[in-house]
């Protein structure tokens, strides 16, 4: 059971380049979500997912597209990076909208902007 | 979006020693307060999840309370030892859907 799997675990991107950070899960959890972590600021959400084919925005979608075509996988698409968007990133998933269980994370990815 | 507070930023504490710090949360349209730690180069495992005012939770040595009339919840550690040196998370869960996350207590046993 390999719980939420992040890929890559690094990467570097030049301005302007484009790059998908992908998540998979292999709990059949319905709710996905992704965060970013940046410096003094906890978890800031970017999107979130409750099942397959549904998406919204988070606290800070700017820069940021997602899809869900299944249940498994929640790719976090960035169009042009800018160096604001330099951070550590996070999948998580989980069984239900958080009320009894909490949520199980990847080991994140961690991302520069040059 | 609403503002989750923890306290203090940053503990540290001997070893040995019992320690507790607190998160704030809003007290108006709660569903639930998660607590989570969060080892360096980890990702955040979750300890708690929590609904009820009143509720205490326990796990080892590491136990909370919750507080939802006033929006608060404690964190205690019993008998602090190394290896619960890491960042404890709170977070709320918003319009039931997703969770708003403090920005942590850093905490660091010093042997």
């Amino acid at each position: 059971n390999a719980g939420v799997t992040q890929t890559p675990k690094f990467r570097i991107l030049k301005i302007g380049q484009s790059m998908t950070l992908q998540c998979t899960q292999d709990m059949n959890h319905n709710y996905m979500y992704w965060y970013r972590q940046d410096p003094g600021m906890g978890l800031k959400l970017i999107y979130y997912s409750v099942g397959a084919g549904i998406t919204d925005k988070g606290e800070v979608p700017n820069g940021y597209n997602v899809s869900r075509s299944t249940t498994e996988d929640f790719p976090l698409r960035l169009e042009l990076a800018a160096p604001s968007q330099t951070s550590v990133y996070f999948c998580a998933s989980s069984y239900s909208q958080g009320l009894s269980l909490g949520y199980t994370f990847g080991s994140g990815t961690r991302l520069t902007v040059v | 979006i609403l503002n989750v507070e923890q306290s203090p930023q940053s503990l540290h504490v001997q070893e040995g020693d019992s320690t507790n710090f607190t998160c704030s949360f809003p007290s108006s349209n709660f569903y639930a307060l998660h607590w989570y730690r969060w080892e360096t180069a980890k990702s955040p495992e979750a300890l708690f999840v929590m609904t009820l005012n009143g509720d205490e939770k326990k796990k080892g040595r590491i136990s909370a309370t919750l507080n939802t009339k006033e929006g608060y919840s404690y964190l205690y550690i019993k008998g602090s030892q190394p290896e619960d040196s890491a960042t404890y998370l709170c977070a709320f869960l918003q319009g039931a859907q997703k969770l708003v996350f403090g920005q942590g207590t850093r905490l660091t046993i010093n042997p």
